[in-house]
Parts: C-alpha cells; structure tokens; sequence
C-alpha cells in the first residue's frame, strides 16, 4: 500500500544525453512527490517536486511528469552531465497540515554520466 | 547558516549494545523526522519529533526510540542492536507549517558486528 517501486536501478548516460527515471506509487492518497539526489558520503537533497495539480514541472535541467491515472511519475535529466553522476530517488507522501511530510522512498537509481 | 549536522559520522558497535545519535535541526526548523537507510536501498521514515513528542512514526520496532529537546535538537536510541540494524542513519529538518521540503544531515553510519 505504501510502495513506490523506481526503475531502473542502474542507468549509464553519455553526457549530452538525456537520463530518465521511472517511479509508479500505490497509494492514491499520496499527494507531494519529490526526487532526491544523493552523492557518496552526503545525505539526500532536495532535487525537484510536484504536487498532482499538474502535470509537468521543469527547474533548468530537471524535469518532472506526473501522470496522476497511471500513477506513475518520472524524472528527466537534459543535457546530462559528469556532475549529475550520482543516486537518486522518487518519494511520495501524504501532506497533512502541520505536520511534516513522512516520505516513503523508492529503492533508488544509481546514474552514471559519461565522457 | 548551519545545515542539519549529525554525530557521531561513523560507529561501531556489538550486538546487544545500545547507542545513541545525535542530530541538530537547521536554523529556524522545529521538525525532526530520522530514516534509516540501508546499503543499496532507499531511506525508511523511523518516526517524526514536533514539540518534544512522537508525531508520526514508521514500522519500527519499540528498540528504536527518540527525543526532542526544548532547542529542536534530537536524539535517537536503539536498544538490543541487530546487525540487520546497520545502516546510514539520517536526520531531516523541517519547519512543520512547510510541509514539502525536508532537509537532510550526512547521517551517521553505524555498524554492529
């Protein structure tokens, strides 16, 4: 009930490339769906999120789609570069107000970016 | 301004021992949320501090406990340690009337052999 399964686990992209990452979530309460980014040795960061009113977010590189009846959302990597080399995650949750978001996680996507 | 900082980075412990981790919110934050992150695999939410007390908490068994102090700052305690117990544990800090963002330390990597 509570899953949210991410795909692929690994990923290797040439720069320039275009990296995608898949997550498909469960529950249908979850309304706040953010991906981190976690490099060796640091604690995840705050990459990019959406909330289910749209259907698409972009912040420079980073873009998020939401499709809110598959439940399913993605995030795209433009122009990837070294940089971007690193673990990301799709969360969900459910936002109360008040009340601090309780993430539940995907199991994570290994990116490396290429030369 | 200061980020989330967490203490101790690394430890070692046996199995049966207690420990304790410690973790300072960013400024302004009066959230504590801790995860614990096992090798390869995503953070699982442990539980969530708001004015001294548990709010929220995840499927974690009664070993795993914690604390708020007054100044925001936390504590979390596990009894009995398993080696499936080891693992990255992160703290995340958050302002309770901003529910998106949370801000994570660099957690502290226990081991228990």
């Amino acid at each position: 009930q509570q899953q949210v399964k991410q795909s692929p686990q690994s990923l290797i992209v040439q720069k320039g490339g275009i990296s995608i990452i898949n997550c498909a979530y469960e529950n249908t309460a979850f309304d706040y769906f953010p991906w981190y980014q976690q490099f060796p040795g640091k604690g995840p960061a705050l990459l990019i999120a959406i909330r289910p009113d749209v259907s698409e977010k972009k912040e420079g590189r980073f873009t998020i789609s939401f499709n809110k009846s598959a439940k399913q959302f993605s995030l795209h990597i433009m122009d990837s570069q070294p940089g971007d080399s690193a673990t990301y995650f799709c969360a969900a949750s459910k936002e109360n107000t008040g009340t601090a978001s309780k993430l539940t996680f995907g199991t994570g996507t290994r990116l490396q970016v290429t030369l | 301004d200061a980020g989330v900082t967490q203490s101790p980075t690394h430890l070692i412990k046996t199995r049966g021992q207690q420990v304790t981790l410690r973790c300072s919110p960013k400024s302004g934050h009066d959230t504590v949320s801790w995860y614990q992150q096992a090798l390869g695999q995503g953070p699982q939410f442990i539980f969530q501090y708001y004015e001294e007390e548990e709010r929220q908490r995840g499927n974690f068994p009664d070993r795993f406990s914690g604390h708020q102090f007054p100044n925001y700052s936390s504590e979390l305690n596990v009894n009995a340690l398993l080696l499936g117990d080891s693992a990255l544990y992160l703290c995340a800090s958050s302002w309770t009337w901003n529910t998106g963002e949370l801000f994570f330390g660099e957690g502290s990597r226990l081991t228990v052999l």
